[in-house]
């Protein structure tokens, strides 16, 4: 009865090299949602997929950040050149399928990314 | 943009006091949500509201969707250490849009 799985749990990356967050929805979810926390912040929404259709991007930055959500395997959050300001909590969250509009989200552990 | 503002932002409570904590909006929503955030972990579910007025129970944790729709209150009874963390409302709104509050952060003091 798996939850909302997240990996890698710290994730330490170099300025300019490239951040691949993985997110295994909930067995039978098909909604999947990326946030991101700053410390001692709330969550912060970054983008809303379905299955191969990229919903709502409107938090997510316009460069440098990309998200999929294949058909087969996990939902991939990209961040390439990475810069120190990137360093925060990302979080995935997934619902069930059908109108998503009055779902819980269900919660990963989150990613820790250090940029050094 | 849309923010649900939680009050209080933060307390400091003796174990085995109860906790009253609530959640305002400018707009109406049809769902509301509880989560508790313990450091270093993702949020977890507590309670799920779904009609005005509904009040709904898990253990000592008691919350209730405002009248107006545009509230939500959380109580936690009898307060124990483990109760620590920041607490988070969240919800859709009738514009199907999804929204996190601010968080209050509890410290219980044994």
């Amino acid at each position: 009865n798996a939850g909302v799985m997240q990996n890698p749990r710290h994730l330490v990356r170099r300025r300019g090299q490239e951040a691949r967050l993985r997110c295994s929805p909930m067995k039978g979810h098909s909604h999947v949602y990326w946030y991101r926390q700053l410390p001692e912040e709330g969550l912060k929404f970054m983008v809303y997929l379905q299955k191969e259709n990229i919903i709502d991007e409107s938090g997510m930055p316009k460069e440098r950040f990309s998200a999929e959500f294949p058909k087969e395997g996990p939902s991939i959050l990209r961040i390439q050149q990475v810069v120190r300001g990137d360093s925060a909590a990302y979080f995935c969250a997934s619902s069930p399928p059908g109108t998503p509009y009055n779902s819980p989200l269900h919660f990963g552990n989150g990613t820790r990314l250090t940029v050094t | 943009g849309q923010q649900l503002n939680q009050s209080p932002q933060s307390m400091f409570i003796q174990e085995g006091e109860d906790v009253s904590m609530n959640c305002t909006s400018s707009s109406i929503f049809n769902t509301w949500l509880w989560y508790k955030q313990d450091p270093g972990e993702g949020p977890v579910l507590l309670i799920a509201l779904y009609k005005a007025g509904e009040l709904t129970s898990n253990g000592r944790l008691t919350a209730q969707f405002g009248i107006t729709r545009k509230d939500s209150f959380l109580n936690i009874s009898a307060s124990i250490p483990s109760d620590v963390g920041i607490y988070f409302c969240a919800g859709w709104n009738t514009g199907n849009q999804f929204y996190f509050g601010t968080g209050t952060s509890l410290t219980v003091i044994p």
